[in-house]
């Protein structure tokens, strides 16, 4: 089955520092990976996603993000951290069937200071 | 263009009751998923419709909960006996190709 890990439930940064947000998954194919970011009583909202076409992927407010198959990771980088970027984030994998159902991680608040 | 909606955006409820909740998803999107956002269980899958087959309930809890989609398009989530474990955010979304557009949830409340 598959499965995602994400490493730290907080993670804090200083405003104009990177962030690193870390995820590990499970899975006996090369998955699809998503990262979700939902912000204070909004909706969640699509940052990026890998689907095999390259390994790197730009996201949506300068993140990115690399699927490293010998590291099952898929970890969530940006070069310098923003007050707005302050939410929570969510590393996702989908099953090799049709569905796309989503199965999410347990989620990184994000808090930056100023 | 619009969104996935969700009504209501919150609702409180005694134990026992039953509650309907419901999601207008983005028009043309065939493919509808309600999941559950809960402080102990995180975001969880729920159910999910695809056109006309038949939905995949393999998400839901126990047989309290329901779901249906009428017509191709809106889709209500009942919940019968509400209890107060089913405290929750419900989230709604609809999908175009392999990305999921989600909708603003419903926060439910089980006093």
């Amino acid at each position: 089955a598959q499965s995602v890990t994400q490493l730290d439930s907080h993670v804090s940064v200083s405003e104009g520092t990177p962030v690193l947000l870390r995820c590990n998954y499970s899975s006996s194919y090369s998955p699809s990976l998503f990262w979700y970011v939902q912000h204070p009583n909004k909706g969640l909202q699509l940052l990026l996603k890998y689907t095999s076409a390259a390994t790197l992927v730009k996201g949506i407010n300068g993140f990115e993000a690399e699927f490293k198959k010998s590291e099952t990771s898929f970890h969530l980088t940006k070069p310098s951290a923003h007050m707005s970027d302050a939410a929570e984030y969510f590393c996702v994998v989908t099953p090799m069937d049709s569905s796309y159902k989503l199965i999410f991680g347990s989620g990184t608040r994000l808090l930056v200071r100023p | 263009g619009a969104g996935v909606s969700q009504s209501p955006s919150n609702k409180v409820t005694e134990k026992g009751k039953d509650v309907e909740l419901r999601c207008d998803p983005i028009s043309g999107h065939t493919a509808l998923y309600w999941y559950r956002q809960s402080l102990g269980q995180g975001l969880e899958f729920l159910i999910y419709f695809q056109g006309n087959s038949a939905p995949d309930k393999s998400g839901l809890p126990s047989d309290r909960f329901s779901a249906e989609r009428t017509g191709g398009s809106v889709s209500t989530l009942t919940i019968q006996r509400t209890q107060q474990e089913d405290s929750a955010v419900y989230l709604c979304a609809s999908r175009r190709g392999d990305e999921q557009y989600f909708g603003p949830g419903t926060r439910l409340t089980v006093t």
